[in-house]
């Protein structure tokens, strides 16, 4: 069954600590993205990866990083510098260079909670 | 800069009425247009989405949406709601380029009443 998944669905952070959270990808898709979500804002660009073992900052990268060594997999890390870290975090991916799509497929979420 | 517009937060529709949401972008080429909607603590489901060609986009579970380019607007409509309809929905815009970001709405929350 082809598909995103993250875990873990729920985490709770205590303050100071640093987190990461799992985003897996069986779709063969080149690229994968990181969104924040907090009621009423929609969704934020954290971090996006075209290719294995390259990412771009999205628009609030500040006190996240993540990496891509594997085409399937592209973890974030939620840091202790991240000021205000309890949000819903939603993962996706799209298909391959040079298509001419940028449909993103989203994962089913991972709410964190600083306690 | 990028900015789509969803003016409605909450709309509330009676159960077999017709269901109009809107969405306004802004964007500086050819965009591509998108309608996704989640549930309660899930992630986002693809609805619709418009590249070029016929400007009227049917999706899953019964949805369509128009595109109106001299409008620069994408509307969602249902002719009928469902119950199940209940959910959040958001518009999103985007280059044609894979790998680049979309920008989101803040999203309409669609309340049914029966």
């Amino acid at each position: 069954d082809g598909g995103i998944t993250q875990s873990p669905k729920y985490l709770f952070r205590k303050e100071g600590q640093n987190v990461t959270l799992s985003c897996e990808q069986n779709l063969n898709h080149d690229a994968m993205y990181w969104y924040r979500q907090d009621p009423g804002q929609g969704l934020r660009l954290i971090y996006y990866s075209q290719i294995v073992n390259d990412f771009q900052k999205g628009d609030i990268a500040e006190g996240y990083s993540v990496s891509r060594e594997k085409k399937e997999s592209f973890p974030l890390t939620v840091t202790s510098a991240q000021k205000n870290p309890t949000a819903f975090y939603l993962c996706a991916s799209s298909l391959r260079v040079g298509s001419h799509t940028n449909t993103q497929y989203f994962g089913p979420g991972t709410r964190l909670t600083v306690l | 800069a990028q900015s789509v517009t969803q003016p409605d937060i909450h709309i509330t529709v009676s159960e077999g009425a017709s269901l109009e949401l809107r969405c306004n972008y802004s964007y500086g080429a050819t965009p591509y247009l998108f309608w996704y909607v989640q549930s309660p603590g899930q992630g986002l489901q693809l609805l619709l989405k418009y590249f070029s060609g016929d400007t009227l986009v049917q999706g899953i579970k019964g949805f369509e949406a128009e595109f109106k380019r001299s409008q620069s607007s994408f509307n969602l409509r249902k002719p009928s709601v469902h119950w199940s309809d209940a959910a959040e929905y958001f518009c999103a815009v985007g280059p044609m380029e894979y790998g680049n970001k979309l920008v989101f709405g803040a999203g309409t929350i669609l309340r049914v009443k029966s």
